[in-house]
């Protein structure tokens, strides 16, 4: 069974940083791209960040160019997203989710809150 | 940049009658393999979105035939012949363009 687990959500004040992990099991990690897709409340989805396989690719939406950065550990079947110089508009459910091999995201994990606010 | 757009925002139906959504981009969704990678995602409140169809029409294993996709070039429709209570939550249109994945605003259908 496919399993995506993310971690790190958390309150931060605006400018600080957080590390978000995801950790994944069932399937090859190593042979799929993975993302970060988010969801402010009460909004859409909005895909973050995308990283192939390897790492030799990496996608980021124009918001958080800069200020974000994914990465993976494929020894330890883990997606990361290292966010910095957080704004309040950041705040957002955020899912690690695997494009698969149609290029949608056929799993998701439950999601990690991040909140950013004084 | 690619813009998805979903008529209508949202939609109330009576249990059993069919619901219908449409989603139109701004421009070509032809990925650089020349495949239309156009999925359609559904979400309940609380939950992760959960992937319905992919590649315009092709439905995941376990989801009920009552859901159908269909669509070319530019504009997309995603079916349920009638809906269940199991339906309501926000449909989520989605395309996957060299290594870039947008998503529509989402179309919230609920019980009339």
């Amino acid at each position: 069974e496919v399993q995506l687990v993310e971690s790190g959500g958390a309150l931060v004040q605006p400018g600080g940083s957080l590390r978000l992990s995801c950790v994944a099991s069932g399937f090859s990690f190593e042979t799929y791209w993975m993302s970060w897709v988010r969801q402010a409340p009460g909004k859409g989805l909005e895909c973050v960040a995308t990283m192939s396989s390897y790492g030799n690719q990496k996608f980021y939406v124009d918001s958080v160019k800069g200020r974000f950065t994914i990465s993976r550990d494929n020894s330890q079947n883990s997606l990361y997203l290292q966010m910095d110089s957080l704004r309040a508009e950041d705040t957002a459910v955020y899912y690690c989710a695997r494009p698969g091999s149609l290029w949608s995201f056929d799993f998701w994990g439950q999601g990690a809150q991040v909140t950013v606010s004084s | 940049d690619i813009v998805m757009t979903q008529t209508p925002l949202s939609s109330p139906v009576t249990l059993g009658q069919p619901a219908s959504i449409s989603c139109r981009s701004s421009e070509s969704l032809v990925h650089s393999d020349g495949n239309i990678y156009l999925s359609w995602l559904h979400q309940r409140p609380g939950q992760p979105p959960r992937l319905l169809i992919n590649k315009i029409s092709n439905r995941l294993s376990g989801v009920p035939d009552r859901f159908s996709g269909s669509g070319a070039g530019t504009d997309f429709t995603l079916r349920i012949s009638r809906v269940t209570a199991d339906d309501v939550g926000v449909y989520y249109c989605m395309v996957s363009t060299q290594s870039t994945w947008t998503f529509g605003q989402g179309t919230k259908v609920e019980i009339k």
